[in-house]
């Protein structure tokens, strides 16, 4: 595998349901990031981790929570979500976060859909 | 507040030339992104900017003004799989990058 891989590439969940959206990335980066992507709107920066840690957290309710286990694992955890929740959820890593200026180099994103 | 803008969509044929501009608002300027995603696949990096003037990478060229806010992206020689949508992104003086809505490019034969 090279780059940057996400699972699942589709998930419909219901709002009760608890699941979980997984990130590797193969290109040896130490920060990486994840976005929400809704149709015909910005990119919003929900979570970064750099060498492991969290170091910026965009006002993300709480029904999301961020794992990075190491610099090449990174998780979402989704619990109670809403409809308007879905979107696609995008992961990404560059060398560091240290300056937004590191080109960003993204996975495919998962798709969710919360009925 | 800080703000991107770039037209939602355009239209053009293959063959042809599109320039797709990107005008913003930010609180400082650290350099700006060019990225392209096609449908239900990843962003990709195309090019980033910090100095004015006009960068060529084979079919695609970005150019940056910093006095006025504005970039476009020039792409030449159309191909249809060029049909995708284009972001741009600028670096402002927090080191925070701000997303604009992103441009859907639709070639037509």
């Amino acid at each position: 595998e090279t780059g940057v891989t996400q699972t699942p590439r589709h998930l419909v969940m219901g709002m009760t349901n608890k699941k979980s959206l997984k990130c590797e990335q193969h290109l040896g980066h130490n920060a990486m990031y994840w976005y929400k992507q809704s149709a015909k709107k910005p990119l919003e920066l929900m979570f970064v981790y750099n060498f492991k840690e969290q170091t910026e957290n965009n006002s993300v309710p709480s029904r999301f929570s961020p794992e990075c286990p190491n610099s090449s694992h990174l998780f979402l955890h989704l619990h109670t979500l809403q409809p308007e929740d879905s979107a696609l959820y995008l992961c990404a890593s560059s060398q560091t976060s240290g300056g937004a200026t590191d080109t960003q180099y993204f996975g495919p994103g998962t798709r969710l859909t919360v009925l | 507040g800080q703000n991107i803008d770039q037209p939602t969509e355009m239209t053009a044929t293959e063959g042809a030339i599109v320039q797709i501009n990107c005008t913003y608002q930010t609180s400082g300027f650290n350099g700006l992104f060019w990225y392209q995603q096609h449908a239900g696949e990843a962003p990709t990096f195309l090019s980033y900017n910090v100095l004015d003037g006009l960068e060529e990478k084979g079919r695609f060229s970005s150019f940056l003004s910093r006095s006025k806010g504005y970039s476009y992206l020039l792409l030449k020689e159309l191909q249809m799989k060029d049909s995708a949508s284009y972001l741009c992104a600028v670096v402002d003086s927090n080191y925070q990058l701000i997303w604009g809505a992103g441009t859907k490019l639709i070639i037509k034969p």
